[in-house]
């Protein structure tokens, strides 16, 4: 069936550093691709998303990048800080008559100061 | 404004027992979901309704029935608890109805449940 594979599972860097957290989806149809974080304890909140007519989207410190072709998309984090330090999770989400999204498993960021 | 509200925050159940998970927005919006949460594999979708009055299944539905009692609420039921429900269960909305699955979904601060 339809799944979405994240990597890495747990991520640690330096405060300042990048984070890249990587995706890739089976559904060739997907079309919509959010990224949420989800602080320990609290719900999962929405901080970036892109659909597939464009293959990067910037918003201050996060980006996400898209290839359609190789089905993977990724999300870049720059000049990390501890407030960053969250689980995030990728999803793909398809509609065809009904609905469908599908979500990673999620990755651990720890933002060491 | 309170956005997504759920109710309990926390339940034991034994297993066998049953219990209506309450979920409601203030945002006017048309499509709720249901999700759980289990460590190591992220969220799967439950049930979803996409408009008031129709509901329909997601990935993992079994043991589950759900009901869109008006356009501000969507309760999840089980009927009789197993073990392998323990998790952590959260409620989501969006605005559309027909961009469903294609916008940012607003989650609420989630049940969690252990069955024992």
């Amino acid at each position: 069936g339809e799944n979405v594979e994240q990597h890495p599972s747990t991520l640690s860097v330096q405060e300042g550093d990048s984070a890249v957290i990587k995706c890739t989806y089976s559904d060739s149809a997907s079309n919509y691709f959010p990224w949420y974080k989800q602080e320990l304890g609290k719900r999962p909140q929405l901080i970036i998303d892109i659909r597939s007519n464009v293959g990067e989207k910037k918003d201050q410190r996060i980006a996400v990048t898209l290839n359609k072709t190789a089905k993977h998309f990724s999300l870049h984090i720059t000049e990390t800080q501890p407030e960053d330090s969250a689980v995030y999770f990728c999803a793909a989400s398809i509609r065809t008559g009904g609905f469908k999204t599908i979500f990673g498993a999620g990755t651990r960021l720890f933002v060491k100061a | 404004n309170a956005g997504v509200t759920q109710t309990p925050k926390f339940q034991v159940l034994k297993t066998g027992q049953s219990m209506t998970l309450q979920c409601a927005q203030d945002m006017n919006h048309n499509s709720m979901y249901w999700y759980r949460q289990d460590p190591g594999m992220g969220l799967r979708l439950i049930y979803y309704s996409a408009s008031e009055g129709t509901t329909d299944k997601g990935e993992v539905p079994n043991g589950y029935n759900v009901s869109r009692l008006n356009k501000r609420e969507f309760s999840l039921r089980l009927e009789s608890a197993a073990p392998s429900q323990t998790s952590v269960y959260f409620c989501a909305s969006t605005k559309g109805q027909a961009t469903i699955g294609q916008e940012t979904q607003y989650f609420g601060p989630g049940t969690r449940l252990l069955v024992l």
